[in-house]
């Protein structure tokens, strides 16, 4: 099945620091990434969506400032959570759909997500 | 109301009991429907697709009922290894494409 690889897999940092998380399909074009953030016991909350070339779309409530998204080719999209603070520890994780067939009748593939700590 | 509401549970079973999870939709304009494990602290996995007719893979049984806008899954034979939280997710165009989750429903299979 597809393929998308997603790192760092954890990082914990200090306050104010800037972290940027890659993701990447493996083995095939995705025009649309998407970035999730999921809170412990709850569920996936969609923050934006990713398309190459062109600006992200982001959802209500999240600052596009603060998080950073970047899907220069059809295979990687980054997202950079600037100044980062400990009320943006969470675990972030991307999925991916495939370019060549219709987004909505396909499963999105996920990313192993990252799993941010900031102290 | 949710756009995909599911029973939070847990359910708490024995091994080899069979189990149900059902999920409700709001969109009837909603498109393709899947059913997603999770483990704690890891990625969904895809589990199945759904379909109208029906699909089975294995253990696992999916029906969808687009009439009732309702999706359920079935484990029969529950193993240990089944415990984990299972998603509902649905892919709509309605105004541009999303995916949404359901909160997932817990289940543990015990010994």
């Amino acid at each position: 099945g597809a393929v998308v690889s997603q790192h760092p897999s954890w990082v914990i940092c200090k306050s104010g620091t800037s972290v940027k998380i890659e993701c990447r399909s493996l083995d095939f074009q995705a025009t649309t990434m998407f970035w999730y953030r999921q809170f412990p016991k709850q569920s996936l909350m969609l923050m934006a969506t990713s398309n190459e070339g062109s600006k992200a779309t982001y959802e209500q409530g999240v600052e596009k400032d603060k998080f950073l998204i970047n899907h220069a080719s059809l295979t990687l999209s980054t997202l950079t959570v600037t100044s980062a603070h400990p009320e943006d520890s969470s675990f972030y994780i991307c999925s991916a759909g495939w370019a060549g067939a219709g987004l909505v009748d396909q499963p999105q593939h996920f990313g192993d997500g990252t799993r941010l700590s900031i102290l | 109301r949710k756009e995909v509401e599911q029973d939070p549970g847990p359910f708490n079973v024995p091994e080899g009991a069979t189990v149900a999870f059902n999920c409700t939709y709001s969109n009837s304009a909603s498109q393709s429907f899947f059913w997603y494990r999770q483990d704690c602290r890891k990625e969904p996995k895809l589990l199945m697709s759904v379909y109208s007719s029906g699909n089975e893979d294995g253990r696992f049984t999916a029906q969808l009922n687009r009439a009732s806008q309702y999706i359920s899954l079935l484990i029969r034979d529950s193993k240990l290894s089944d415990s984990a939280t299972y998603l509902c997710v649905v892919n709509s165009n309605t105004g541009g494409f999303k995916t949404i989750f359901g909160a997932g429903t817990r289940l543990f299979v015990k010994a």
